[in-house]
């Protein structure tokens, strides 16, 4: 089966621009998690989804982060200024309705704002 | 506030050498304990351990879960340059709490 899906692979923007991560579930699986991995520490969760729903977004900066899954399959996050700080690996990941099933993780894009 | 600690956080052995990494938890709900490997890109799921699964082996690796103790293990016996990489704990239900991984190098 084709694994999760992210893009783009790097991306390097000016502190203050906006940027957008796309991110393609594995086929099939209704739960989607972005999480943001900072250099030298394990992935924190940014948002789940169930199908379109978001249904845990308490750590997501919801300032200048927004993220969006309209038909429940693939989905969008966004930040809107970015700031120096938002440097970081951002990772996404699906499950499937089995409560024993583990997450999968995409490649991920690593952000660097300068 | 939900807590998942690696140790040790760096691990450099030769090659052939037996690894033990730990890790513990404290979380306020408990389903499952996970290990990831991350080379450069994504983590790769090794192992998922629950209340009904407290131990786990795949080839050269496996690992334990102690409930009593809040914590697992993840062994590597004989390892090879290739087991180079970041290995993640993660913690929880739904919402999975992940540790700092340790960073394990295998020098040939």
């Amino acid at each position: 089966e084709a694994g999760v899906v992210q893009s783009p692979r790097y991306k390097i923007i000016e502190k203050k621009q906006p940027v957008a991560f796309w991110c393609n579930p594995i086929s099939g699986h209704n739960t989607l998690y972005w999480y943001r991995q900072n250099l030298g520490q394990g992935p924190e969760l940014l948002i789940r989804y169930e199908n379109e729903e978001a249904v845990d977004d308490s750590q997501l900066p919801k300032d200048r982060f927004s993220a969006e899954r309209l038909k429940g399959v693939d989905s969008t996050l966004k930040i809107q200024p970015a700031e120096l700080g938002d440097s970081a690996v951002y990772l996404c990941a699906s499950s499937s309705r089995d409560r024993d099933s583990p997450l999968h993780f995409g490649n991920g894009t690593r952000l660097t704002v300068t | 506030e939900d807590k998942v600690v690696q140790s040790p956080l760096s691990l450099v052995v030769h090659e052939g050498d037996t690894v033990t990494l730990n890790c513990s938890y404290e979380v306020t709900n408990f389903r499952s304990l996970l290990w990831y490997k991350q080379e450069k890109k994504a983590p790769t799921f090794l192992f998922m351990l629950t209340s009904s699964g407290i131990e786990k082996k795949s080839g050269r690796l496996s690992s334990i879960l102690d409930k009593k103790e809040l914590s697992s293990i993840l062994n590597i016996t004989a390892t090879q340059t290739g087991d180079s990489a970041i290995y993640l704990c993660a913690v929880g239900a739904q919402k999975l709490v992940f540790g700092q991984g340790t960073r394990l190098t295998i020098n040939p």
